[in-house]
């Protein structure tokens, strides 16, 4: 089955330690992207990659990392530096970056940071 | 700039009522696309439908149609005959065609169908 995975499901983190967040898709797609949702309101974009060994910001880079070495992996740091990282994050793919293609999401993580 | 609003914070309908999510947009740009998602409890959002902006055509799938008026900046989504698995917050989106796959949400809709 292709598809997105996103583990863990829930984290739990103290205040001051960096995480990494996993994305994996097996879909073939070249862009990647990172999503953060707080309660009540929409997806917000971290970071997107359209290829291997590239990646931009998005619209709430700061305090957030990411690395792209391989085409299936998008791993996404919360570092220290994020001031509130209590939230749900998603990551997505598609087939390319033009704006005609659909995003496919992950199931998501949790993360809460104490 | 480009921003999209669904004012309906939350709905709570009784099954096999019709429902209706309403979507509203801004954009200046002339080629824009526009998706709703459905997220279920579970968290992960599944597309449900993309429609670019010169097709204003109507569409049905199933229990499920969309209204797109352009002169409105709408993009409404009707659910006939809602049934309780059709419980999730649903987000509308906008993608300006230019630029990268940027998709742009609303804040959500939840909907609450109960037995």
């Amino acid at each position: 089955d292709g598809g997105i995975t996103q583990s863990p499901k829930y984290l739990f983190r103290k205040e001051g330690q960096n995480v990494t967040l996993s994305c994996e898709q097996n879909l073939n797609h070249d862009a990647m992207y990172w999503y953060r949702q707080d309660p009540g309101q929409g997806l917000r974009l971290i970071y997107y990659s359209q290829i291997v060994n590239d990646f931009q910001k998005g619209d709430i880079a700061e305090g957030y990392s990411v690395s792209r070495e391989k085409k299936e992996s998008f791993p996404l740091t919360v570092t220290s530096a994020q001031k509130n990282p209590t939230a749900f994050y998603l990551c997505a793919s598609s087939l390319g970056i033009a704006a005609s293609y659909e995003q496919y999401f992950g199931p998501g993580t949790r993360l809460t940071v104490t | 700039a480009q921003k999209v609003t669904q004012a309906q914070t939350e709905i709570s309908v009784v099954e096999k009522e019709d429902v209706t999510l309403d979507c509203v947009y801004e954009t200046r740009d002339t080629t824009y696309y526009l998706f709703w998602y459905k997220q279920p409890p579970s968290g992960e959002l599944v597309f449900l439908i993309r429609r670019n902006s010169f097709d204003e055509q109507n569409e049905i799938s199933g229990r499920y149609s969309w209204n797109f008026q352009k002169s409105t900046s709408s993009f409404n989504f009707t659910i006939t005959a809602s049934q309780v698995v059709d419980s999730a917050v649903y987000f509308c989106a906008l993608t300006p065609s230019g630029g990268y796959n940027k998709l742009i949400f609303g804040a959500g809709t939840r909907l609450a169908v109960h037995p």
